[in-house]
């Protein structure tokens, strides 16, 4: 079956402008994470939806949103872009909640803001 | 608060010789435990987990790993590293609690010396 699909792979914006990145998960999968992973801070949990819900939320500004949706494909948004966000953002897919079921991950998209 | 550690942000093996990646968790009770890589160009992978049951287990790639409760530790090992095996090492720890957040270690860079 397909794996994991994020798009667009590869995104350059510029400082104040949004973004939203798409993932969508592999069939039959509910739950659908969101990391950020930069050079030496390994990966960063942003939030967790299971079945449309935001289940839990990691510690980033509110600039960082997502949602779910009936099919499970999830996006993220990020407004009023700053460069610290120039990051490789990863989705992965559980078929229940990620804390005790294998992720699969998606091949990222990688966010370059100037 | 639950914490993983993984001390070591580098890691440099001769090919042929043996490995261990440490990690290091804080958390109440009996964990849900991964160990996740990441190659190169690629996606993050499970290489294995551990639940309940024999505290040492087997995972893809010739890996294992030991679960050691009285040192919340949970530390993965080779008996002889290949060039491929040259990636980041993730160390995760969950829950079976639904609302509970998977934490995630910073990542131990493994470097192979031909």
């Amino acid at each position: 079956k397909a794996g994991v699909t994020q798009t667009p792979r590869y995104l350059i914006k510029t400082r104040g402008q949004q973004v939203t990145l798409s993932c969508s998960p592999i069939s039959g999968h509910r739950s659908v994470s969101w990391y950020q992973q930069t050079p030496g801070q390994g990966l960063q949990f942003l939030f967790e939806y299971f079945s449309e819900t935001q289940r839990n939320k990691g510690n980033f500004p509110g600039r960082f949103s997502g949602r779910q949706f009936s099919n499970s494909r999830s996006e993220m948004n990020v407004s009023t872009l700053e460069l610290g966000d120039s990051a490789l953002y990863l989705c992965a897919s559980s078929l229940e909640q990620s804390s005790y079921n294998e992720q699969f991950f998606g091949p990222g998209t990688r966010l370059t803001v100037l | 608060a639950q914490s993983v550690t993984q001390p070591d942000i580098h890691i440099t093996v001769s090919e042929g010789a043996s490995l261990e990646l440490r990690c290091n968790y804080s958390y109440g009770a009996t964990p849900y435990l991964f160990w996740y890589v990441q190659s190169p160009g690629q996606g993050l992978q499970l290489l294995l987990k551990y639940f309940s049951g024999d505290t040492l287990v087997q995972g893809i790639k010739g890996f294992e790993a030991e679960f050691k409760r009285s040192q919340s530790s949970f530390n993965l090992r080779k008996p002889s590293v290949h060039w491929s095996d040259a990636a980041e090492y993730f160390c995760a720890v969950g829950a079976g609690d639904s609302n509970y957040q998977l934490i995630w270690g910073a990542g131990t860079k493994l470097i192979i010396k031909p």
